[in-house]
């Protein structure tokens, strides 16, 4: 079945230092959604892209689609302390109906002030 | 609007207990999930309903487990016997899904289950 991959598990870094997490299908997506979780909370939908290549901004957060459609990025910008939560990619294969989502095991980003 | 309602929040029961977890869509969306976390397996996909009727079921573990969806406001999810290997968190979540493609997916605060 598909799988989506995603590393690093684990990252830690200064406030201010930059961050990114990447995702890894084993099969062509249709689109990918980004999800953020902060500790001890419910997975909060950030956003979702759907064309090949596709570069998308919010604040100091960028995603990417890969030109084939099997991999994404999200990458911050000098980071602060309310990033901190786990991002998780899930992507949803070709021509599948119905919004069954892979979700990735998820980055655990920690932020130290 | 409101969200996605789960219930309870935290429950702790005893090993061979059975534990039904509950769920309130949001209303006007047409599909719901029921999702497992826990850090050595990450968020799974147990069970998936478009339209009150089950897509697909083949992420519940085993017959321990059953969900029902009898109208589209309420889903419950049921674990007879529980086992501790059940402890987790519980998500429903729910979307409005039409055609092919993906739609945002919210996700309620969970149910936080101990099997002790």
């Amino acid at each position: 079945g598909q799988q989506v991959m995603q590393i690093p598990q684990y990252q830690h870094v200064q406030e201010g230092e930059d961050f990114t997490t990447y995702c890894n299908s084993s099969t062509t997506l249709s689109n990918i959604q980004w999800y953020k979780q902060r500790p001890g909370g419910h997975p909060v939908f950030l956003i979702q892209l759907v064309k090949s290549g596709e570069v998308k901004k919010q604040k100091r957060l960028t995603f990417q689609f890969g030109e084939a459609k099997k991999n994404s990025s999200l990458h911050i910008t000098a980071t602060q302390t309310t990033d901190v939560g786990t991002y998780f990619c899930a992507g949803l294969a070709g021509g599948t109906s119905y919004g069954k989502l892979t979700f990735g095991q998820g980055t655990i980003l920690t932020v130290h002030p | 609007d409101a969200g996605v309602i789960q219930s309870p929040r935290h429950e702790v029961t005893e090993m061979g207990q059975e534990v039904t977890l509950r769920c309130k869509p949001i209303s006007g969306h047409n599909s719901l999930f029921w999702y497992r976390q826990t850090m050595m397996r990450g968020l799974e996909l147990l069970i998936y309903f478009n339209n009150n009727v089950p897509i697909d079921d083949s992420g519940m573990p085993e017959d321990r487990f059953s969900a029902k969806m009898p109208n589209a406001s309420f889903s419950t999810l049921k674990i007879q016997p529980s086992e501790p290997r059940d402890s987790a968190v519980y998500f429903c979540a729910s979307s409005s899904i039409q055609g092919v493609g993906g739609n945002t997916i919210y996700f309620g605060e969970g149910s936080w289950l101990t099997v002790v």
